[in-house]
């Protein structure tokens, strides 16, 4: 089973919202990412957590602020968002910061109004 | 940091025609992936080939690292391939680092 999971699959806030992207895997991976991809480009990376600690942050705004509460989970808590942080977030993960394969969930089509 | 072009950028097909993508990447990489995203945004895994050819049904990718670039084959291509292809790679102890992407259009 390579199965990523991430809700809600769509997210519409307004500017004040405070709301949180989760993702899931029970694969055994300590590897995990978050992407943001906007429209007709390809994914950015935002953070990496590995075996649960923040290892990069590619240098995103603070008010985006992931956590990982244990080694199944992601989340990405969001507040006080832009209309241009409008995009797919995605999640990923992969066996260990020294392996190679990602794989991916389906993504949080996030619309900021 | 390492660049990775993709080409072409867009690519129309007729149903059961063959086509070939093409990734180029500017540095040695320890990992090289393929992936196709569906309209709905999922991101799936074709294929892992930092080197070497490998072959899933209709699909087949090879990897020429000495000389820097990747190519993806698809055969007697259908409408469920549209969709983005898009490669990525890493360096190093780097992270995936994904190239421009491939828009496919095959219509019946």
């Amino acid at each position: 089973d390579t199965e990523v999971t991430q809700t809600p699959k769509h997210l519409v806030m307004g500017m004040t919202n405070k709301k949180s992207l989760k993702c899931e895997q029970h694969m055994g991976h300590r590897a995990m990412y978050w992407y943001k991809q906007k429209a007709k480009k390809p994914p950015e990376l935002m953070f990496v957590y590995s075996y649960e600690k923040l290892s990069i942050n590619e240098s995103v705004p603070s008010r985006f602020s992931p956590e990982c509460p244990n080694s199944s989970l992601l989340n990405l808590h969001l507040h006080a968002l832009q209309p241009e942080d409008s995009a797919l977030y995605l999640c990923a993960s992969k066996t260990g910061p020294l392996s190679y394969e990602q794989y991916f969930g389906p993504g949080t089509r996030l619309t900021v109004t | 940091g390492i660049q990775v072009e993709q080409s072409p950028p867009d690519l129309i097909l007729q149903e059961g025609a063959n086509s070939t993508l093409r990734c180029n990447f500017s540095d040695s990489v320890n990992n090289l992936q393929w992936f196709h995203q569906n309209p709905w945004g999922q991101l799936i895994n074709l294929f892992y080939i930092p080197s070497g050819t490998k072959q899933n049904g209709r699909l087949s990718a090879t990897t020429v690292a000495t000389e820097r670039y990747s190519l993806l084959y698809i055969s007697s291509s259908q409408t469920t391939d549209s969709g983005v292809y898009f490669c990525a790679v890493q360096t190093g102890a780097n992270n995936l680092f994904f190239g421009t992407g491939t828009r496919l259009t095959v219509i019946p």
